[in-house]
């Protein structure tokens, strides 16, 4: 199966700093792929949508600011999180849609990244 | 909203299938339903999807009653390597781009 890869897999950081979590799609060319958080015992969240070439939609309550996402190839995509702060600390994944369309569409997750922000 | 409703959490001895349902009352006709698992600390991980038939692939098999409103999933045989989060998620056709993860089932599986 399509194989979607993250780096780095766990950073820790400094309050204030800024980190770039990276998302490949390794043998497949993605159009859209999704950022997602998920906070200890609970479930994924849907953070933002991005398509190749094109702004990020931000979910309700997430703010664009903090969260930069770049989707600057079929293949890569990329999340800041600006001025980290404890409350970010949390597991981020992605996922990515395989290009092509049709009437399914199927989704690949990442195996996530764990930041701890101190 | 979660459109779809799983138990909190199950368990099954090993070696016996393992049976998790999902109430999904309020599907509309081109939304498919697809089963992933989590893993503690990965990402997670497909493991079959259908729209009204049931299917069947090398993990597991995927029941959808006539009225397409609920659906069980079925792990034939399961192993200690089967604990994990499963989610049961509704989704569109491919111009609808959501995957929204509900509470999922927290499947265990002892010895």
């Amino acid at each position: 199966g399509a194989v979607v890869s993250q780096h780095p897999s766990r950073v820790i950081c400094k309050s204030g700093t800024s980190v770039k979590i990276e998302c490949r799609s390794l043998d497949f060319q993605a159009t859209t792929m999704f950022w997602y958080r998920q906070f200890p015992k609970q479930s994924l969240m849907l953070m933002a949508t991005s398509n190749e070439g094109s702004k990020a939609t931000y979910e309700q309550g997430v703010e664009k600011d903090k969260f930069l996402i770049n989707h600057a190839s079929l293949t890569l995509s990329t999340l800041t999180v600006t001025s980290a702060h404890p409350e970010d600390s949390s597991f981020y994944i992605c996922s990515a849609r395989v290009a092509g369309g049709g009437s399914y569409n199927e989704q690949f997750f990442g195996p996530g990244t764990r930041l701890t922000v101190l | 909203d979660a459109k779809t409703t799983q138990p909190p959490s199950m368990d099954c001895a090993e070696g016996r299938a393992a049976n998790l349902p999902c109430n999904h009352s309020t599907i509309s006709g081109n939304e498919y339903v697809y089963w992933y698992r989590q893993i503690h600390s990965q990402g997670p991980q497909y493991i079959i999807h259908g729209l009204k038939n049931n299917e069947t692939n090398e993990m597991a098999s995927l029941i959808i009653t006539e009225d397409r409103k609920s659906s069980t999933l079925i792990l034939p045989h399961a192993t200690l390597r089967d604990t994990a989060v499963y989610y049961c998620i509704v989704r569109g056709d491919y111009n609808n781009n959501d995957m929204r993860f509900g509470a999922g089932t927290r499947l265990t599986v002892k010895p």
